[in-house]
């Protein structure tokens, strides 16, 4: 009964591959998101849908693609992929906008790009 | 500079001892203040929340406090145990909440380790 539920948990690939992460939530929000945490840990919001559109579309890359089929899905796709979008991409989903409503997590997924 | 900064960078303590975490942000006006818990290769998760009213809440042996005046906040953790060791990550929220719309600030957190 995972609440944010994302696959894969790691992903090794080269430089230059097409990937994908899904993600799912069954907490019947409205919001999702996508989170990048680098090597320092700093977690850095990217993407935020809300009832499948896009709110938030920070500075990053057009490499990367947000898709949402439906409101408890967001799943990011990246093109292209570079040295540097090695990272944790945390999945993340609440009630309301975040300003008042909890945050949920999922559990990451570790990309490594060689 | 981060508008959320977190000390120590790092704190090693023995079991059974208490500690507190500190978090100064300069994220004006805030709708409210989170403190987060996020054990290794998982995600974070949700301790506390405090709206720029609240002075304290408490979650179990995990008490924060908030004061806006100095825009300071702390996270006290008592009789420490193992599973305490984590990374403890403070969140600003900027008010005006509209559909996602709202951009959380990230502290880099404080690494805790707990030693028996």
């Amino acid at each position: 009964d995972t609440a944010v539920s994302q696959t894969p948990k790691y992903l090794v690939t080269q430089m230059g591959n097409d990937k994908s992460i899904k993600c799912e939530q069954n907490l019947g929000h409205d919001t999702m998101y996508w989170y990048k945490q680098d090597s320092k840990k700093f977690l850095k919001i990217m993407f935020s849908y809300n009832n499948k559109e896009l709110i938030i579309n920070e500075t990053v890359p057009n490499r990367f693609s947000p898709k949402s089929p439906d409101k408890a899905h967001l799943n990011l796709h990246i093109n292209s992929l570079e040295l540097g979008d090695s990272a944790v991409y945390f999945c993340a989903s609440s009630t309301i906008p975040t300003g008042a409503g909890e945050l949920f997590f999922g559990e990451g997924s570790r990309l490594t790009v060689l | 500079k981060n508008q959320v900064e977190q000390s120590p960078q790092s704190l090693i303590i023995l079991e059974g001892k208490n500690c507190t975490l500190q978090c100064n942000y300069t994220v004006s006006p805030f709708s409210n203040l989170r403190w987060y818990k996020q054990d290794t290769g998982r995600g974070p998760v949700s301790l506390t929340i405090m709206t720029f009213s609240e002075n304290t809440k408490s979650n179990g042996r995990y008490t924060a406090t908030l004061d806006a005046d100095t825009k300071q906040s702390s996270l006290h953790i008592t009789a420490s145990q193992l599973s305490d060791s984590a990374s403890y990550i403070c969140v600003v929220s900027p008010p005006g909440a509209n559909f996602g719309n709202e951009k959380l600030t990230f502290g880099t957190g404080t690494r805790l380790t707990i030693i028996p």
